[in-house]
């Protein structure tokens, strides 16, 4: 069954270097989302994208944090400046339609650390 | 705004006893409904939804869930588990229009003993 795939499981940086988190998403599909996780926390929505563009952004997401499809097969998301409060697992999504009929999938995520 | 209760941040039990993950949400308008499983280094995999009709929905794994709207609850059941279900099980919700984003819950540790 064909999966959403993350590169690197574990990316670790130091506080304000640049970072960029890696996705492969399935390959017929056409919605893609970033999600995180900090430690014992919610898993919380940071953006999704479609037809080239950001369709919905949380809070999280600000102008420290942007989306790119720069190929047509990955997707990606840098974070600017990383802070502390980075430090998280970013799972990255993808569905083939629209809601709600169309199910979710996500990858295995990246643990992302910020020292 | 929309919220997601999971009471439970652990529940432990014993292989081959019945459980029931509790889960509720907040919402004040029509919501879907979803049940993922993460297992140890793994991503999140959905395990059942509710979009509409029967409000007892079945899922994979022989997991099952059932969608009160006047207690605005959607409990996960399990008859009998095994101890592959140990995992983290997240409750999530949908609003069903305008946005397609996931409000999750904080997750619920199932830990089955043999």
């Amino acid at each position: 069954e064909p999966e959403v795939t993350q590169t690197p499981s574990h990316q670790v940086t130091q506080m304000g270097q640049e970072v960029i988190l890696r996705c492969v998403p399935i390959s017929n599909h056409l919605y893609f989302y970033w999600y995180r996780q900090i430690l014992g926390q919610k898993v919380e929505f940071l953006v999704s994208f479609y037809n080239n563009e950001i369709s919905e952004k949380s809070e999280i997401f600000d102008d420290q944090f942007s989306v790119e499809r720069p190929d047509g097969s990955n997707f990606t998301l840098k974070i600017r400046s990383t802070k502390l409060e980075d430090s998280a697992m970013y799972f990255c999504a993808s569905r083939k339609g629209a809601i709600p009929n169309s199910p979710l999938h996500f990858g295995n995520g990246t643990r992302l650390t910020v020292t | 705004a929309q919220s997601v209760t999971q009471l439970d941040s652990q529940v432990p039990v014993f292989e081959e006893a019945p459980v029931e993950l509790r889960c509720n949400y907040s919402s004040s308008v029509s919501v879907y409904l979803f049940w993922y499983v993460q297992y140890p280094n793994q991503g999140l995999q959905l395990l059942l939804k509710y979009l509409s009709g029967s409000t007892l929905v079945k899922g994979i794994n022989g997991f099952e869930a059932e969608f009160n709207k006047s207690q605005t609850s959607f409990h996960l059941r399990k008859p009998s588990v095994h101890i592959s279900d140990t995992a983290e099980y997240f409750c999530a919700v949908s609003v069903s229009f305008n946005t397609d984003k996931l409000i999750f819950g904080t997750g619920t540790r199932l830990q089955v003993f043999p």
